[in-house]
């Protein structure tokens, strides 16, 4: 079947540091791809997201750039925080169906 | 406005007991969602509501488990009898269309022991 994927289980960055978080995804035709921050103790809360016919999109101290020739999601987290220590998954969506597929996710630990 | 409303927030059973969790969504939203996260694995789709029908039930694992969402409104998952794979973090989310994205409930972290 088809599956979303995270190279790194864990990270760790020094706080005011970047982070980037990959995720490979194997599905052609998704269609929509979205980052979720979860904290312990929440639900998946909502980041940042990109369609297939963008190949960048930035938000608030974050990017997530898409390289579908290689079928790469990644998540840029700029001058990060140690609020910002959570596990962040990606998820990707087809074409006309409401479901997402996540990947297994990456812990990131900010060091004060 | 309220968000997504998960209860109970844990639960601990032995096997082979019911257990039922409920999600209150975001008012006016008509799609529902539930997901789970089992083992630090990734989250997996189970079910998915439009108002009171099911949509998608493609990822509910088996027979023991049963969803319903009365009248459009919350929704209950119902697990009978459960058995030690099904301990995992239960997430509820609701959206008034993917489009606009989903809002994700605290989670039910169900330990069955």
């Amino acid at each position: 079947g088809e599956s979303v994927g995270l190279h790194l289980p864990t990270l760790s960055v020094q706080e005011g540091d970047n982070s980037i978080i990959n995720c490979a995804y194997s599905n052609s035709a998704s269609d929509y791809f979205i980052w979720y921050k979860q904290e312990s103790g929440k639900g998946p809360q909502f980041i940042i997201d990109i369609r297939s016919n963008m190949d960048k999109r930035q938000g608030q101290r974050v990017t997530v750039l898409l390289n579908k020739t290689v079928k790469h999601l990644s998540l840029q987290i700029a001058a990060t925080q140690p609020g910002d220590s959570a596990v962040y998954f990606c998820a990707e969506n087809l074409r006309g169906n409401e479901k997402l597929t996540f990947g297994t996710g990456t812990r990131l630990t900010i060091i004060p | 406005e309220a968000g997504v409303t998960q209860f109970p927030s844990h639960s601990v059973i032995e096997k082979g007991q019911t257990v039922t969790l409920r999600c209150d969504p975001i008012s006016g939203h008509d799609n529902l969602y539930w997901y789970r996260r089992v083992m630090g694995k990734e989250i997996k789709f189970l079910l998915h509501f439009v108002k009171e029908s099911k949509q998608d039930e493609s990822g509910m694992p088996n027979n023991r488990f049963l969803a319903e969402r009365t009248g459009g409104t919350y929704s209950t998952l119902k697990v009978q009898p459960a058995e030690l794979e099904d301990s995992g973090v239960y997430f509820c989310a609701s959206s008034p269309s993917l489009s606009y994205g989903y809002t994700f409930g605290s989670g039910t972290r169900l330990t069955v022991v």
